[in-house]
């Protein structure tokens, strides 16, 4: 039972467009969601995390979009850069057990020059 | 400020041993998570430590098992070793609010990546 779902497995886009990463989820009892960065052969690092009381938020090039009533959230990066070329992958916890994330399978992002 | 060390990096083990994977926290956290991640699950949460005692567990059988000392380092184990148990292992710690995420996430370490023969 996949609660955090990332249908897309790969995704290309050249370097200074937006990328868009998307991620859905079914349990509703998550409250909070976050985005990693994973290279290989290293732990994953975050990058942003959301409330679900907000439907924004922005950091640098990094603005992670949360739609409640669609369960849905999304990553957008703008610009791309072609160090941003790695796995990324959605977290969500639910209230009272914040330590306990629920990942996405990942997607693997290839920004290209 | 060092980060979340993990030890060691790689481990090849045959079928039916045991294994004990270490993990020290950055210093002052005092909360260590432990997640497995293979291909095609993801990053699946195995259990976490907090002061001592283990205060969340996912679903994975009795036979992973952790636990932590008064320094907050953490030791993960797992007996009777499977084929399916290959994988990545990855700890995280932080400071241990239970009730939020802390707004710098969680840091992980590198990961030991267990492989069974």
């Amino acid at each position: 039972d996949q609660q955090v779902k990332q249908n897309s497995p790969s995704l290309s886009v050249q370097e200074g467009r937006i990328s868009i990463l998307n991620c859905d989820y079914t349990n509703s009892m998550f409250d909070y969601f976050l985005w990693y960065k994973k290279y290989p052969a290293e732990g994953p690092t975050f990058l942003i995390s959301i409330s679900s009381i907000k439907d924004k938020n922005e950091d640098g090039r990094f603005t992670v979009f949360l739609n409640k009533s669609a369960k849905h959230l999304s990553l957008h990066i703008v610009p791309s850069q072609p160090g941003d070329s790695a796995v990324y992958f959605c977290a969500a916890s639910e209230a009272g057990t914040a330590s306990k994330l629920t990942f996405g399978t990942g997607t693997r992002l290839q920004v290209t020059l | 400020k060092a980060g979340v060390t993990q030890t060691p990096r790689y481990l090849i083990k045959t079928r039916g041993q045991q294994v004990t994977l270490s993990c020290s926290p950055i210093s002052g956290h005092r909360s260590v998570s432990w997640y497995q991640q293979t291909p095609g699950q993801g990053l699946q949460f195995l259990f976490e430590y907090f002061s001592e005692t283990q205060r969340n567990k996912g679903n994975f059988p009795g036979r992973f098992s952790g636990r932590q000392f008064s320094n907050s380092r953490s030791e993960m184990n797992v007996s009777t070793l499977e084929l399916g148990d290959s994988a990545l292992y990855l700890c995280a710690s932080s400071l241990g609010t239970i009730d939020r995420v802390p707004n710098y996430g969680y840091t992980f370490g590198s990961g030991t990546r267990l492989t069974v023969v």
